[in-house]
């Protein structure tokens, strides 16, 4: 089953562009979702299907995959994006159905 | 509104059980698979289990598999999670989520702790 990377933590200024990297081996085959959790909260979905933002979810998030690594993009970062992200997929051919990345800490700084 | 409410957290002792419940309002439930999100204190989101819309297909992490039971009562909109010999490191804040089209989970509840210890 799959196993998804994420870098434990990104730091970004005010006004700036903030990339998170979620990698595994062709996981450009698969759909790719993120979350955004705050502290004390549930995950909130913020990307499906790779690139697609739920209702309610700014333009400045967006994703994208390819290859073996797919990225959410958080452009003109404001502190109230500071949060945990984390990847997901939906591993239709295992009994393992939902897999989760280990979770990047961003950081405003 | 789409609204998932869980119940039936608690503190338990290892060995114990305990039987979570997910209540769900403002869609058609009988319609989406059904998930069991966990995260244990400080670290970070793992899947547990998860149901067809008809309860047709479970399946479970390798970490509880043989130990918890996923179901759902479609006529009372609502799913739950039969959780048997606890472990210490089955501690953890369980979310209920929906199940969308790309697979992934679109609504969360707002969870409930649950707490093994001796």
């Amino acid at each position: 089953s799959y196993v998804l990377t994420q870098p434990h933590s990104v730091s970004v200024a005010p006004g700036k562009t903030a990339r998170i990297t979620c990698e595994e081996n062709n996981i450009g085959s698969k759909s790719v979702h993120w979350y955004q959790q705050k502290p004390g909260r549930a995950p909130v979905l913020v990307i499906y299907n790779d690139s697609d933002r739920p209702s309610g979810i700014p333009e400045r998030f967006s994703g994208s995959n390819s290859g073996n690594t797919a990225t959410l993009t958080i452009s003109t970062v404001e502190a109230g994006d500071e949060a945990d992200y984390y990847c997901q997929v939906w591993d239709s051919n295992s009994d393992h159905r939902g897999v989760f990345g280990g979770g990047t800490k961003l950081t405003v700084l | 509104e789409v609204q998932l409410v869980e119940s039936g957290g608690g503190l338990v002792r290892p060995g114990g059980s305990l039987r979570l419940s997910c209540a769900a309002s403002g869609f058609t439930f009988d319609i989406y698979s059904m998930n069991w999100v966990r995260q244990a204190p400080g670290k970070g989101l793992e899947w547990v289990s998860s149901i067809s819309s008809r309860s047709s297909y479970t399946y479970y992490a390798d970490s509880v598999k043989g130990r918890f039971t996923i179901s759902r009562d479609n006529a009372k909109n609502s799913q739950y999670l039969q959780m048997n010999s606890l472990r210490v490191e089955d501690t953890a804040v369980y979310y209920c989520a929906r199940d969308s089209a790309y697979g992934e989970y679109d609504y969360w509840g707002q969870g409930t702790l649950v707490t093994v210890s001796s």
